[in-house]
């Protein structure tokens, strides 16, 4: 039973353009959420996270939104280069981040030159 | 960077062996984690540790084991390998349980 799903296994984009990564969870005790990169043959690295007593973080050309009715996570990468090409995956965790992470089984991003 | 070293990062075995997978971590994290990364899967959580000789299993923990007798080594053992081990074997730390640092990753090929 999958508790972070992120439904898109793949997703390409032309540079310069929007990428928007989606992530669901249906676990309503969540209420932390990150978001990690990673390249091929290297482990993942954390990108940005949020808090659920917020519904936007920003970071340079990364941003979470949150929407805790919709159960529902979306990261916005603009613009969007050649680089961020690489998996994103979604986690999460419970209890103000005091509960392990349950990840969602990833994206693959493809942004074209 | 949490300065994590994942020995070997590859290796091949034969089915029935016993595989010991190394981590060691130079940060005194706290947590230590064990994942394995498989295509539709994701990251899929092994076993993990909160501390020396204490750990506990995550959801795919059947055929593994793990010990921690010092706070900077984490080890997973594979007890008698089957090809459905063969996977990519990341290690993780973190301060507090929703912090994870990875390593880069084991390849672990089973035949």
């Amino acid at each position: 039973d999958q508790q972070v799903k992120q439904n898109s296994p793949s997703l390409s984009v032309q540079e310069g353009r929007i990428s928007i990564l989606n992530c669901d969870y249906t676990n309503s005790m969540f209420d932390y959420f990150l978001w990690y990169k990673k390249y091929p043959a290297e482990g993942p690295t954390f990108l940005i996270s949020i808090s659920s007593i917020k519904d936007k973080n920003e970071d340079g050309r990364f941003t979470v939104f949150l929407n805790k009715s919709a159960k529902h996570l979306s990261l916005h990468i603009v613009p969007s280069q050649p680089g961020d090409s690489a998996v994103y995956f979604c986690a999460a965790s419970a209890q103000g981040g005091s509960e392990k992470l349950v990840f969602g089984k990833g994206t693959k991003l493809t942004v074209n030159p | 960077d949490a300065g994590i070293t994942q020995s070997p990062r590859h290796k091949v075995t034969e089915t029935g062996t016993p595989v010991t997978l190394r981590c060691h971590q130079t940060e005194n994290h706290r947590y230590m984690y064990w994942y394995r990364q498989d295509p539709g899967h994701g990251l899929r959580l092994i076993h993990y540790s909160y501390g020396v000789k204490d750990t506990d299993k995550g959801e795919v923990s059947d055929g593994y084991s793990v010990s921690r007798s010092k706070t900077e080594d984490f080890l997973l053992t594979l007890e008698s390998a089957t090809s459905s081990q063969t996977s990519v074997y990341f290690c993780a730390t973190g301060q507090g349980l929703s912090e994870a640092f990875f390593g880069q990753g084991t390849r672990l090929t089973v035949v």
